[in-house]
């Protein structure tokens, strides 16, 4: 059965540091994988997504994902972060049909000044 | 603007009541789907539906209908509402699921039964 883990319940970095978080799937088949955010209150943006192609792929607000299919991971990157990137992040995997994803526990984000 | 409208907002309902979330997009996507979101363990999928007449379950179906009359409406009924069933709800649309195209989500109910 397909299956998300987002190891990382909360994370605390200073502003300007650099961030990972990780994301490991399971799932039987080419994997179609998603990063989304939640602000506090708000719905999900997708940050990035991979289906085929570069391992490495980039999303927006500078973030970036790098899908490693024999660590059955696909990790979020960013070489800074801001006050602004505080919030809920959650990666997702895709059946084959697209018909129904699957989303880890979400991994939250504080940010020290 | 366009984009995924889920209305209410917040809701309380006390056991046993029934009422409709509602969901409408403007996009004209096809798929749209409804995930509920509880601590601890992201967003699980209820139902969804690759078209107009066309609805199936997801993950954790039990206690919730759905239907799709219009390609603009996807409604979520609950009939007899449960303590179990609180929750904060999305609805999410998407145009081309089958090309990677990631969802379009609405900005949520917050539902609490009592």
């Amino acid at each position: 059965a397909q299956s998300v883990t987002q190891p990382d319940i909360h994370i605390t970095v200073s502003e300007g540091a650099s961030l990972e978080l990780r994301c490991n799937y399971s799932y039987g088949a080419t994997p179609y994988l998603f990063w989304y955010v939640q602000s506090p209150g708000q719905g999900l943006q997708l940050l990035l997504k991979y289906f085929s192609g570069d391992t490495l792929v980039q999303g927006i607000k500078g973030f970036e994902a790098e899908f490693k299919r024999s660590q059955s991971s696909f990790n979020l990157r960013k070489p800074s972060v801001h006050w602004s990137d505080a919030a809920e992040y959650f990666c997702a995997v895709g059946d084959g049909n697209f018909n129904k994803f699957y989303f880890g526990s979400g991994t939250k984000l504080n940010v020290k000044p | 603007n366009a984009g995924v409208t889920q209305t209410p907002k917040f809701q309380v309902l006390k056991t046993g009541q029934s009422m409709t979330l509602q969901c409408a997009q403007d996009m004209n996507h096809e798929y749209m789907s409804w995930y509920r979101q509880d601590p601890g363990m992201g967003l699980r999928l209820i139902h969804y539906s690759v078209g107009a007449g066309i609805t199936d379950q997801g993950e954790v179906p039990n206690g919730y209908n759905v239907s799709r009359s219009t390609t603009e409406d996807f409604p979520l009924r609950l009939l007899s509402a449960a303590p179990s069933q609180t929750s904060v709800y999305f609805c999410a649309s998407s145009s081309s699921p089958d090309r990677g195209y990631g969802y379009t989500f609405g900005s949520g109910t917050r539902l609490t039964v009592v």
